[in-house]
């Protein structure tokens, strides 16, 4: 069965510091792979996605993820955490030909200045 | 296009009333999901459906809660009786084809009382 795991429920950041949250899935193939992000009180805004190709993507608001396929991982990163970053973020799958996205159970962020 | 669109964004009921929420998906996507986040169990896919046909409802609680997709533009997701555990926030989102990029509403807040 497919599952996706981030073993980070919260995690705090100084602004400007550096992040990684982390990603784990469990698939019997690739998958696509997405991160997205949730303000309170709002919906699911999506980061960036990975189908194939280079296995580092670029997303919006500065993120960026590596996949790497040895360690069924997809992290998710930036170099410099803003204020505005404090959210909750969530990793998703979706099998290679299937119609479905599978979540993480998120990761909350906090910022402190 | 506007996004996802869903009504209410608030409501207040009282355990055994008829709830209905509502969605209107993206204009040319081909799936819609409904999904129901909760602290406990986080976000999980209710029933999705395919060119306004239902394709997997696996995830539907039970059977007070049902899904319709009369036309490509509306679908609603209704609960009776409701009861206080269904309390959450249900997102719709959309897909132009099944495992590429899902685009989330903002989300109706369910409270029942």
């Amino acid at each position: 069965a497919q599952s996706v795991t981030q073993p980070d429920i919260h995690i705090t950041v100084s602004e400007g510091a550096s992040l990684e949250l982390r990603c784990n899935y469990s698939y019997g193939a690739t998958p696509y792979l997405f991160w997205y992000v949730q303000s309170p009180g709002q919906g699911l805004q999506l980061l960036l996605k990975y189908f194939s190709g280079d296995t580092l993507v670029q997303g919006i608001k500065g993120f960026e993820a590596e996949f790497k396929r040895s360690q069924s991982s997809f992290n998710l990163r930036k170099p410099s955490v803003h204020w505005s970053d404090a959210a909750e973020y969530f990793c998703a799958v979706a099998p290679y030909t299937g119609n479905q996205f599978y979540f993480g159970t998120g990761t909350s962020l906090t910022v402190i200045p | 296009d506007a996004g996802v669109i869903q009504s209410p964004r608030h409501e207040v009921t009282e355990m055994g009333q008829e709830v209905t929420l509502r969605c209107k998906p993206i204009s040319g996507h081909d799936y819609l999901f409904w999904y129901r986040q909760t602290m406990m169990r986080g976000l999980e896919l209710l029933i999705y459906f395919n060119n306004n046909v239902p394709i997997d409802d696996s995830g539907m609680p039970e059977d007070r809660f049902s899904a319709k997709m009369p036309n490509a533009s509306f679908s609603t997701l209704k609960i009776q009786p409701s009861e206080p555990r269904d309390s959450a926030v249900y997102f719709c989102a959309s897909s132009p084809t099944g495992g590429t990029e899902a685009f989330f509403g903002q989300g109706t807040r369910l409270t029942v009382v």
